[in-house]
Formats: C-alpha cells, sequence, structure tokens
C-alpha cells in the first residue's frame, strides 16, 4: 500500500527566508506526486505535480519541488517566503499512469511565517 | 468557469442519525472523488465515481455510499453516524479518472457529530 510521511507537523519561518518541506512516499513503483496547499476555511489548491521527464518542477507561486527516486523523496522549496504563504501543506501521491488518480495525502505541514 | 461547490458549508448531526452531502463538479468534468479529513490530519479517499459508476473505494465501510448524477454532481451519504465521523468532507471533480487529470477541490462541508 502507498503511503505519504510529512515528518514536520509545524514549521516556522521569517518573511524572506527560504522554505524546505519535506516530503518521503511509499509506493512500488513510480508514482504520480503532488503538493497541494489549505488555507483556512479553503479547499486544496494544486501547486504542482511530478509525473515524469526533469525531477525538478516549478509550480505557482513560487514554488518547486525536486523528486528524488533514491531517497523517496519530493522536498517543497521557495526561495523567499511571503506573509501569504502561510498556510498548511499537503504531499500527495497518485498510483499514476491508467491506475487512477485517487490520491494518498501526508499528514500535513503547517507554516507559519514571522514577519 | 464555476468551480466545485459543496453544500452545506457546515452540518451538526448527533450519532446514530444519517446525513446528505452535496457536490457540484466543474464544468465539463465527469469524475467525482471524496475525501474525509479529520481535524490535525490529511485527506482520506473515500470513494470515486466516473460516469455514475463507483470507480473506486477507500478502507471506509459500507455506511459510506454515493451517488454521481447525469449531470456529474454528487451526494456522500453517511448512515448510522459516529463521533469519529465528525470531519472536513472534501469533494473534488477532474475531466476523468487517469493519473493525469487534475483534481479540483471544492471548499468542504464541516460535519460535527454529537
Amino acid at each position: 500500500a502507498q503511503s505519504v510521511t510529512q515528518p514536520d507537523i509545524h514549521i516556522t519561518v521569517s518573511e524572506g527566508a527560504s522554505l524546505e518541506l519535506r516530503c518521503n512516499y511509499s509506493y512500488g513503483a513510480t508514482p504520480y506526486l503532488f503538493w497541494y496547499v489549505q488555507s483556512p476555511g479553503q479547499g486544496l489548491q494544486l501547486l504542482l505535480k511530478y509525473f515524469s521527464g526533469d525531477t525538478l518542477v516549478q509550480g505557482i507561486k513560487g514554488f518547486e519541488a525536486e523528486f528524488k527516486r533514491s531517497q523517496s523523496s519530493f522536498n517543497l522549496r521557495k526561495p523567499s517566503v511571503h506573509w501569504s504563504d502561510a498556510a498548511e501543506y499537503f504531499c500527495a501521491v497518485g498510483p499514476g499512469s491508467n491506475a487512477g488518480n485517487m490520491l494518498t495525502f501526508g499528514g500535513g505541514t503547517r507554516l507559519m511565517v514571522k514577519p | 468557469e464555476t468551480g466545485v461547490t459543496q453544500s452545506p458549508t457546515h452540518l451538526i448531526k448527533t450519532r446514530g442519525q444519517q446525513v446528505t452531502l452535496r457536490c457540484s463538479s466543474q464544468s465539463g468534468h465527469n469524475t467525482v472523488s471524496w475525501y474525509q479529513q479529520a481535524l490535525g490530519q490529511g485527506p482520506q479517499f473515500i470513494f470515486q465515481y466516473y460516469r455514475e459508476e463507483e470507480n473506486g473505494r477507500g478502507n471506509f465501510p459500507p455506511r459510506f455510499s454515493g451517488l454521481q448524477f447525469p449531470n456529474y454532481s454528487s451526494e456522500l451519504n453517511v448512515n448510522a453516524l459516529e463521533l469519529d465521523d465528525s470531519a472536513l468532507y472534501l469533494c473534488a471533480s477532474s475531466p476523468g479518472p487517469r493519473g493525469v487529470d487534475e483534481q479540483f477541490f471544492g471548499p468542504g462541508t464541516r460535519l460535527t457529530v454529537l
């Protein structure tokens, strides 16, 4: 069974500092990988996704993520955090290809931004 | 283009009751998935409907059931509510059930079971 682990429950960074949110997955084949953001009272918004090809993917709002097969990781990064980035971030894995698009989510990382 | 909408926004029920949650898919989408998000946790996949047929189910008991209508809107029904059913229920629609089909999430329905 596939699983996703986000080791950091809470992270606090100063505005303007860089950010890295960790994500590790367990899956037999090469999964499809996603990062979502959830603001209070909002649904989930897709930041970026990885299906295949270039292991460094760019997303919206200045985020990027790198797929490392050897480490089973898909960490999310941003070079300079803005106060509006404060939210909950979820890493998710999909079964890939024609096996469907049902998602398995990690437990989330809550990002707080200090002024 | 209208996004995914869900109703109601909030709901309070008592243990043992039944509840129906509704989801209106984004225009052009024929696939809808439901997720349960307990407080402080990530969403968990309940089931998916594709063209009115169940297309996959997560590890949820049969008292969680669903429907998809010809206009691709959907309902989630939960019978015999338990306290642990208190959660945010998220609906997501997609243009298809393939792995590359992005899911678009609604804002959710917050269910409280007392």
